[in-house]
């Protein structure tokens, strides 16, 4: 089984500050990493993916995450940050292997806040 | 469709009463998955179908929930006797494969039980 925590449910920043959300997981496998991101009354939308190779993942909207093996971490960052940034974000891992890699495993979100 | 379409978008129901929430993948994936994302929480798994069958449907919590996909396409999620417990956000997700590599989700439909 896996799991995975969010340390901050809440980050607020100022526009145009840089912004990391952290994320660590456990798990007894291997395993795929997502960050997802949910804007209000909206569904997700995936940011971006780690399955293998480099370590730093880059997405959409200027986000990039590194996948950190030794202290289990997949942290998100941002160098500047905008006012649409506001919004819901998800760190989630699924099994890469084996029979259950259809399932992701989600952490409770970090509210991410950009003020002016 | 482009996305993967939820209806409805909103559902208010009483109490014991019965409801069924709709799914509509993306055109040409077998894979669907129903999630369950409660307030202040994240996303939780229902239920996996490959093609027309329930692949895995461990995180259904209890017998009141059940879902179908009789043609291998549109899902819906039936939930009997609903409990305020019951109150969610309920998303759908589709791939081409069994893999959460490849997932997209819907935006769900807003469950309230009152």
């Amino acid at each position: 089984a896996q799991s995975v925590t969010q340390l901050d449910s809440q980050v607020p920043v100022f526009e145009e500050a840089p912004v990391e959300l952290r994320c660590n997981y456990s798990s007894s496998v291997s395993v795929y990493l997502f960050w997802y991101v949910q804007y209000p009354n909206q569904g997700l939308q995936l940011l971006l993916k780690y399955l293998s190779g480099s370590t730093l993942v880059k997405g959409i909207n200027g986000f990039e995450a590194e996948f950190n093996k030794s202290q289990t971490s997949f942290h998100l960052r941002k160098p500047s940050v905008h006012i649409s940034d506001t919004a819901e974000y998800f760190c989630a891992v699924s099994q890469n292997s084996g029979g259950s890699n259809y399932k992701l495993t989600f952490g409770k979100g970090t509210l991410l806040t950009v003020n002016p | 469709g482009a996305g993967v379409s939820q209806t409805p978008s909103n559902k208010v129901t009483e109490k014991g009463k019965y409801v069924e929430l709709r799914c509509d993948p993306i055109s040409g994936h077998t894979a669907l998955y129903w999630y369950r994302q409660s307030l202040g929480q994240g996303p939780e798994f229902l239920i996996y179908f490959q093609g027309t069958g329930a692949a895995d449907d461990s995180g259904l919590p209890n017998d009141r929930f059940f879902a179908v996909r009789p043609e291998g396409s549109v899902s819906t999620l039936k939930i009997q006797r609903t409990e305020r417990g019951d109150s969610a956000v309920y998303l759908c997700a589709s791939s081409s494969t069994g893999s959460s590599t490849e997932a997209f989700f819907g935006q769900g439909t807003r469950l309230t039980v009152v």
